[in-house]
């Protein structure tokens, strides 16, 4: 079964920062993977989509990198604002289950202060 | 504006009451999707839909039940809820699965007391 650890929980840090966020998975049969970022009362909305055979995905000033191999994607974010302030979320789907489903992290939240 | 939409977004009731939850998308979306999201446990995906008359289990189904008669629908129905069923409900549509990205709503939050 796949297991999705984001690593820190949580992160703060001071205005203008880049900072990275971590996403490990234990198996590597994925068909994509997505960064989300969650606000408090609102859904979530999607970052970035990488397809399994892609590296990297660029938006502004987020990129989100992807090693299948290693089981790890990152998300960089560029001088941090702090309407970047959210819980971001990475999530998977996979090819055994036939990509009916995203299985999720738990989350880091991010703090950003002015 | 694409988006897709729950009703109510809050809701408190008691056991044994049935209850539903609406979800509508405006993007003539196949895919649909019913996650739940608690504490520690991240969200888990209770039931999803191919397509019109498609639906099957996720992770989570029991005490759930789903239907699809219209593409942009998709109620999710609490026959006789129990406390544990207390969490924040997502509804989620792609136009297909595995390429596309996935869209939420916006949540609803509900409480079985």
């Amino acid at each position: 079964k796949q297991e999705v650890t984001q690593i820190p929980a949580a992160l703060s840090v001071p205005e203008g920062e880049n900072l990275v966020l971590n996403c490990s998975f234990t198996d590597s049969a994925i068909y994509n993977l997505q960064w989300f970022r969650q606000d408090p009362g609102k859904g979530l909305t999607s970052l970035l989509l990488i397809q399994s055979s892609q590296r990297e995905q660029t938006s502004g000033r987020l990129n989100a990198s992807l090693d299948k191999s290693s089981g790890r994607s990152t998300l960089y974010i560029a001088a941090s604002q702090p309407g970047d302030s959210a819980t971001y979320l990475c999530a998977m789907s996979e090819m055994n289950t036939g990509f009916q489903k995203l299985v999720f992290g738990t989350g880091t939240r991010l703090l950003v202060s002015p | 504006e694409a988006q897709v939409t729950q009703n109510p977004r809050y809701l408190i009731t008691v056991t044994g009451k049935k209850l539903t939850v609406t979800c509508s998308q405006n993007m003539n979306h196949e895919y649909m999707s019913w996650y739940r999201q608690d504490p520690g446990l991240g969200l888990r995906q209770i039931y999803y839909s191919m397509n019109v008359e498609v639906t099957d289990k996720g992770d989570v189904p029991e005490g759930y039940k789903v239907s699809r008669k219209e593409k942009r629908n998709f109620p999710l129905i609490l026959e006789s809820p129990s406390p544990n069923q207390t969490s924040l409900y997502f509804c989620a549509s792609s136009l297909s699965l595995g390429e596309e990205t996935q869209y939420f709503g916006p949540g609803t939050r509900l409480l079985v007391l």
